[in-house]
């Protein structure tokens, strides 16, 4: 069984500050992690993922996230916001092998102020 | 490269009523995916096809959502009869594949807006 917790419904930063959705983990195998943006009235994009290798991922658009086993955590960042970074974001667990079934969390909604 | 149409964007139905979603993948991707997204969730997997047999449809509400991929290709996803808990996105999504060992990224299309009066 796997599930995924993201912390925070809504986060609201100013443009140019630093931007953290966290993300917490539940699996009885050794998940995939992977974080989506959804950005209104389109569809879901794939920022990153981790699969096994290096526990620090780079994604599209300057963020990245840290795969942390102890913790069981995912958390995503990015150094500084910009407008367009306003979007929901979320954090989905997943095989490593086949069968691709993904576990979504509930969302982040993220806010940016000019 | 063409991304995953869906058809209609949006859809206003009364309930009890019956209602169909269209889904194209990406040419190529032998996994097809539908998701039901209701409003600040995360979107749910409904069923999972892999080109025309069904995988995984155990989150499906048999009773009155039906699925099929009849060609391996394009694929429909009907609400009979629709409940005001059916209002939600439906999203679809297609990988390269669901099988053998490496994970395959799915590709979203921009959904379908379902309201239920």
């Amino acid at each position: 069984a796997q599930s995924v917790t993201q912390l925070d419904s809504h986060v609201s930063v100013s443009e140019g500050t630093p931007v953290l959705l966290r993300c917490n983990y539940s699996s009885s195998y050794s998940p995939s992690l992977f974080w989506y943006v959804q950005h209104p009235n389109k569809g879901l994009q794939l920022l990153l993922k981790y699969t096994s290798a290096a526990t620090l991922v780079k994604g599209i658009n300057g963020f990245e996230a840290e795969f942390k086993k102890s913790e069981t955590s995912f958390h995503l960042t990015k150094p500084s916001a910009h407008m367009s970074d306003a979007a929901e974001y979320f954090c989905v667990v997943g095989p490593r092998a086949a069968g691709n079934k993904l576990t979504f969390g509930g969302g982040t909604r993220v806010l940016v102020k000019p | 490269e063409a991304g995953v149409a869906q058809s209609p964007r949006y859809k206003i139905i009364e309930k009890r009523q019956s209602v169909a979603f269209w889904c194209n993948p990406i040419s190529g991707h032998a996994t097809l995916y539908w998701y039901q997204q209701i409003l600040g969730q995360g979107p749910k997997l409904l069923i999972q096809f892999q080109n025309n047999g069904v995988v995984d449809d155990s989150q499906l509400p048999k009773d009155r959502f039906s699925a099929e991929r009849l060609k391996g290709v394009d694929s429909t996803l009907k609400i009979q009869p629709a409940k005001l808990e059916d209002s939600a996105v439906y999203l679809c999504a297609s990988s390269l594949s669901a099988s053998g060992g490496a994970y395959n990224e799915q590709f979203f299309g921009p959904g379908t807006r379902l309201t239920v009066l």
